[in-house]
């Protein structure tokens, strides 16, 4: 069981828009920063937005993070066939003094 | 442009020992902004952190794995280590070696991951 709870699965057509949830807790999401990872099939999870709602250099306005409280959510617009991955929330536990992750959701583009 | 590089061996038998490398190219494992640790994804699940340090020596763990785990920065050679002993099956797995931002906790970069097969 992961600590934070993600949807397994998300899905629309091309040009639509999706919006992944990441559920967390008082020690975890509500006091810290939120990051994404982007993981294509068979490579390394990439950094996709980090400090909540910031993107690194190279990653398109598609992408887009927001949190309130004890929750975060990515917004994927104009969603692609390139865009099909699993995606990650990642954060620390200030009780566990640890990296969390949530269990990862799989983007289908229809 | 910082890059990270896993090494070591693919097979391990069950109760022994795993052990890798992680090296570091394009810039120094010497920053107190960061800290440098393993990140592992099972066959087919979702990632799992392992355990990070800063290269002064202060070291986060994973509760789960903290009995088995020890982790060490080599800052001579720019690289750092990771151990894991009595692994058992379902420590078959890609293990990656990541650098994590201090305060805000971000991944960036990945190297890109090495698997690790516990069986006899």
């Amino acid at each position: 069981q992961s600590v934070l709870t993600q949807p397994p699965s998300v899905s629309a057509a091309p040009g639509q828009k999706v919006t992944i949830s990441c559920s967390g807790s008082n020690s975890n999401i509500k006091n810290k920063y939120v990051s994404w990872y982007q993981q294509l099939p068979g490579t390394a999870p990439k950094l996709l937005i980090y400090e909540n709602d910031r993107r690194p250099s190279g990653i398109p306005d598609r992408f887009s993070g927001s949190k309130s409280g004890t929750s975060a959510t990515l917004g994927i617009t104009g969603l692609q066939t390139g865009d099909e991955a699993n995606y990650y929330c990642g954060t620390w536990d200030t009780s566990l003094s640890a990296g969390v992750f949530g269990g990862g959701t799989k983007v289908t583009v229809l | 442009q910082l890059q990270l590089q896993e090494s070591g061996p693919g097979l391990v038998k069950p109760s022994e020992t795993l052990s890798l490398t992680c090296s570091v190219s394009g810039d120094s494992i010497i920053s107190g902004d960061y800290m440098w640790g393993w990140i592992r994804q099972p066959p087919g699940r979702g990632l799992e952190w392992i355990a990070f340090m800063y290269y002064s020596g202060t070291i986060h763990y994973n509760p789960s794995l903290k009995t088995r785990v020890t982790i060490s920065v080599d800052t001579s050679n720019n690289q750092f280590s990771l151990k894991l002993n009595s692994v058992i099956a379902a420590d078959t797995a890609v293990y990656f070696c990541a650098r994590q931002r201090h305060i805000t906790d971000w991944l960036d970069p990945w190297g890109q991951g090495i698997l690790v097969t516990v069986s006899s």
